[in-house]
């Protein structure tokens, strides 16, 4: 169980271009899910909460124009990077919380974006 | 000073071996603390979850907490090649507001088991 899929797993794409990244519960519903990234050999960098049907809470320094993030349903969130540049290439993770076991979170397998 | 303290080694050890693993903490607010495995380009996956003080146990690995200290330890049995991985602590407090309550993360320790 608490099973959550990431896609695509990874991606490569031009500067200046859009892509949308997809994170998905598949054995529960997810009423939080969180958004990360992480860099080589660093640990993770928490980048917005999300709930279901509201706007997500950003943490400090992340762009909420930049970043995109929708949770229309319990399942489903999706990660906007819009007009991407190199800098944003890094390893994308979300995880969800099942509402049932205090605090844990269950993660995606991430998605590696390179931006050329 | 972080609010997490996790030495991020690396750690090598012969396969076999007892691990021990830490972390430190400075909010003694925090109740809920987790360990989490990752391997290279993946997720992170967790492994034990521990409520306020005490000991966990689960197959080869055991989880403490020590409150009083602001400590909380992982330790991994008859350590296997397998078990190489970077191994994040993650915690968190109960009055952390609603739903958005995050959680804390540790910068992990890197582990090699060596066969």
């Amino acid at each position: 169980g608490a099973v959550v899929s990431q896609h695509p797993s990874w991606v490569i794409c031009k500067s200046g271009t859009s892509v949308k990244i997809e994170c998905r519960s598949l054995d529960f519903q997810a009423t939080t899910m969180f958004w990360y990234r992480q860099f080589p050999k660093q640990s993770l960098m928490l980048m917005a909460t999300s709930n279901e049907g509201s706007k997500a809470t950003y943490e400090q320094g992340v762009e909420k124009d930049k970043f995109l993030i929708n949770h229309a349903s319990l399942t489903l969130s999706t990660l906007t990077v819009t007009s991407a540049h190199p800098e944003d290439s890094s390893f994308y993770i979300c995880s969800a919380r099942d509402g049932t076991s205090r605090d844990t979170q269950y993660f995606g397998p991430g998605t590696r974006l390179t931006v050329l | 000073q972080k609010e997490v303290e996790q030495d991020p080694g690396p750690l090598s050890v012969p396969e076999g071996a007892i691990v021990s693993l830490n972390c430190t903490y400075s909010n003694s607010a925090f109740q809920y603390f987790m360990w989490y495995r990752q391997y290279s380009r993946k997720g992170p996956e967790l492994l034990m979850y521990t409520y306020s003080s005490g000991n966990k146990e689960d197959g080869r690995f055991t989880a403490q907490v020590d409150k009083s200290s602001k400590y909380i330890s992982l330790f991994i049995r008859d350590s296997q090649p397998s078990d190489s991985a970077t191994y994040l602590c993650a915690m968190s407090s109960y009055y952390n507001a609603g739903n958005n309550r995050k959680l804390i993360w540790g910068l992990g320790t890197s582990l090699a088991v060596n066969p």
